[in-house]
């Protein structure tokens, strides 16, 4: 069974850093591709971040909201995928979620809160 | 970026009725193209990837179709459960986006 949790989400003061957390099991997570999306209270869904499988070179892509910002990884040896926010703003204020990326998010985590506010 | 839009935004259906979703992009996508489900406090669910296939345990009520720059989601008979906010995402092109949802409300 495919499973992801999230945690790491918290309050944040303006200007701080926050590192998300995803283990997952349930899949080959070294040879998949993983996301990062993003949700503002009482908005829509939006892409952050996603990193390539290691067929792929794990190669990493972020949406320009958060370039420069965000830095997304993954350890494989704890089947964990990472998101490190840096610089945060009020507008980062959302449900984080990871998900598995077959071009398409077919599973996800239960999403991990994060309030940037001084 | 290419920009999803959909519509309507609100769409009041009652239980056994035909409901049909409208996604467009800014250009094509070609097929490459989500559709989600998300239900108040639950994270998103895939329904419908590249355009047309159902996911796994999607029922067969739920169809999507279209190509270019043109989708459809179409619910044929409305069950109590599928009252939720739909949401189209293209992965043809960086960055990925997603449409602004369509919310299905019980009419």
């Amino acid at each position: 069974e495919v499973q992801l949790l999230e945690s790491g989400g918290g309050l944040v003061q303006p200007g701080g850093s926050l590192r998300l957390s995803c283990v997952v099991s349930g899949f080959t997570f070294s040879s998949q591709a993983m996301s990062w999306v993003r949700q503002a209270p009482g908005k829509g869904l939006e892409w952050v971040s996603s990193i390539s499988g290691s067929g792929s070179g794990g190669s990493t892509y972020y949406a320009d909201s958060v370039k420069g910002r965000f830095t997304i990884s993954r350890d494989t040896s704890k089947n964990t995928l990472y998101l490190q926010m840096n610089s945060l703003r009020a507008e980062d204020t959302a449900v984080y979620y990871c998900a598995k990326d077959m071009w398409r998010f077919d599973y996800w985590g239960q999403g991990t809160l994060v309030i940037v506010s001084s | 970026e290419i920009v999803m839009t959909q519509s309507p935004a609100t769409l009041s259906v009652s239980p056994g009725e035909r409901a049909t979703l409208s996604c467009r992009a800014s250009q094509s996508v070609s097929s490459n193209l989500d559709w989600y489900q998300q239900k108040p406090g639950q994270a998103p669910r895939l329904l419908i990837y590249g355009a047309s296939t159902r996911a796994t345990g999607v029922p067969a009520r739920f169809s999507g179709s279209g190509s270019g720059t043109e989708f459809t989601l179409i619910i044929s008979s409305l069950q109590s459960e599928d009252f939720a906010v739909y949401y189209c995402q293209q992965y043809n092109n960086w960055p990925r986006t997603f449409g602004q949802g369509t919310k299905v409300e019980i009419k």
